[in-house]
């Protein structure tokens, strides 16, 4: 079946370092989207990539969309506390328009 | 606005009751989404909906689930007779349009515990 793996599982990094999360797709992907969950808190959907090698900023995390549009990233630089959480990365298969399939999730804490 | 709405926040039942997990979705939106999170297996949609009517239930787990949306503005998951296994947070989120290329906006969950 269709799957989207995420690595690694956990990081835990020294607060300003930098963090990155990874996502493969088994499939080609329509777009994908990024959330991040605080402990003990829901999904929060933070962007959406749906071009071919497309890469966006928000402030210190950059997103990017593979050529293949089978794997993306997200890039966070010089960690605070405040980006402790789960990031989850969430592909829409290019065969199956409205199915969302969300990753395991990274879950990342930061060490002050 | 006041998100996404569900209800209760905290179930504990015993095992062989019914239980039945409440979802008032954002006004205006056409997609409705429920799914498990557990420990084990991570966030697994279980059913969505575009408008009313159920698309894939698929990741539905057996028939021991089952999920309704009577109206645009509200949706039941119920599950009978629960287990322990069922013992998750369950999200329900919701998307303006019929299609999953919007973001999805999640209510703050259900957690359920079956003894």
């Amino acid at each position: 079946g269709q799957q989207v793996m995420q690595i690694p599982q956990y990081q835990h990094v020294q607060e300003g370092e930098d963090f990155t999360t990874y996502c493969n797709s088994s499939t080609t992907l329509s777009n994908i989207q990024w959330y991040k969950q605080r402990p003990g808190g829901h999904p929060v959907f933070l962007i959406q990539l749906v071009k071919s090698g497309e890469v966006k900023k928000q402030k210190r995390l950059t997103f990017q969309f593979g050529e293949a549009k089978k794997n993306s990233s997200l890039h966070i630089t010089a960690t605070q506390t405040t980006d402790v959480g789960t990031y989850f990365c969430a592909g829409i298969p290019k065969t199956s328009y409205d199915k969302v399939i969300f990753g395991p999730g990274t879950s990342l804490s930061v060490i002050p | 606005d006041a998100g996404v709405i569900q209800s209760p926040r905290h179930e504990v039942t015993e095992m062989g009751q019914e239980v039945t997990l409440r979802c008032k979705p954002i006004s205006g939106h056409n997609s409705l989404f429920w799914y498990r999170q557990t420990m084990m297996r991570g966030l697994e949609l279980l059913i969505y909906f575009n408008n009313n009517v159920p698309i894939d239930d698929s990741g539905m787990p057996e028939d021991r689930f089952s999920a309704k949306m009577p109206n645009a503005s509200f949706s039941t998951l119920k599950i009978q007779p629960s287990e322990p296994r069922d013992s998750a947070v369950y999200f329900c989120a919701s998307s303006p349009l019929a299609s999953s290329y919007n973001e999805q906006f999640f209510g703050p969950g259900t957690r359920l515990t079956v003894l």
